[in-house]
C-alpha cells in the first residue's frame, strides 16, 4: 500500500484480555517501529525492528508486552493480560534508515 | 542517551501571529533532529528535519526551525499562524536507530 496501515483502528477489550495489534510498513522498508501515545505523555518508544538485526525492546513496559516481525514486513504487537493502564493509541512506523519515519494512523486500545 | 524536552505543553496565539515552539536535545553525539506535527485524528507527519547540512532548516507549511549547538535547541517557528496550523507538534532526536519523542506541544489558534 502507499502508507503504512494499522489494525484495528480501535479496539476495546476487557481487564484481562489479550490483544494483538497488526502494522503493515511500506513496501521496501527496513526499519519498523512501535510507539504508545497516552495522553499527556507524548510518544513512549516501545520496540525497533532493522533488517535481520535483532530488535531494541529496550522500550517494552513490561514482560506482557511482545512484538514481532515476520519475513520482514508485517508486525504483530501482542499485549497480554491487559491492564487499564495499557489504554493508549499504538502507533507503527517505518522507514527506510536514514530516512524519516512514515507513521500510521494509529490502533486506539482502551481496556475497561 | 539521547532526550528532547519540550518547553510548554500548550501554547496559545492569535491568527497571524508568530509561532514559537520551544525544543532543547540532548545528544552525546552530532544529532539528527526532526519536528513532526500530528494534526486532530491523524497520524504524525514530518515538518522538518536537521541533519547536520544548514542549521537553519525550512519544512513544509511555512515553519522553520534553527539548530542552535551552544544553546542544544531546535526551535520551531512560522512568522503568521494559521488557524489550520492548530494541532500537536512533536520534537525528536535520533538516538541508537529510533526517535526520541518530546513530550508535545498543543498549539491553539485563535481567531
Amino acid at each position: 500500500g502507499a502508507g503504512v496501515s494499522q489494525s484495528p483502528s480501535n479496539k476495546v477489550t476487557e481487564k484481562g484480555k489479550d490483544v494483538e495489534l497488526r502494522c503493515d510498513p511500506i513496501s521496501g522498508h527496513t526499519a519498523l517501529y512501535w510507539y504508545r501515545q497516552s495522553l499527556g505523555q507524548g510518544l513512549e518508544f516501545l520496540i525497533y525492528f532493522q533488517g535481520n538485526s535483532a530488535p531494541d525492546k529496550s522500550g517494552l513496559p513490561s514482560d506482557r508486552f511482545s512484538a514481532e516481525r515476520t519475513g520482514g514486513s508485517v508486525s504483530t504487537l501482542t499485549i497480554q493480560r491487559t491492564q487499564q493502564e495499557d489504554s493508549a493509541v499504538y502507533l507503527c512506523a517505518s522507514s527506510f534508515p536514514p530516512g524519516e519515519l512514515f507513521f500510521g494512523e494509529g490502533s486506539r486500545l482502551t481496556v475497561l | 542517551a539521547q532526550s528532547v524536552t519540550q518547553l510548554g505543553s500548550h501554547v496559545s496565539v492569535s491568527e497571524g501571529a508568530l509561532v514559537l515552539l520551544r525544543c532543547n536535545y540532548s545528544s552525546s553525539v552530532p544529532p539528527y533532529l526532526f519536528w513532526y506535527v500530528q494534526y486532530p485524528n491523524q497520524g504524525l507527519q514530518l515538518l522538518l528535519k536537521y541533519t547536520s547540512a544548514a542549521t537553519l532548516v525550512k519544512g513544509i507549511n511555512g515553519f522553520e526551525a534553527e539548530f542552535k549547538k551552544s544553546e542544544t535547541s531546535f526551535h520551531l517557528t512560522k512568522p503568521s499562524a494559521h488557524m489550520s496550523d492548530a494541532a500537536e507538534y512533536f520534537c525528536a532526536v535520533s538516538g541508537g536507530g529510533k526517535l526520541i519523542f518530546g513530550q508535545g506541544t498543543e498549539l491553539s489558534v485563535k481567531p
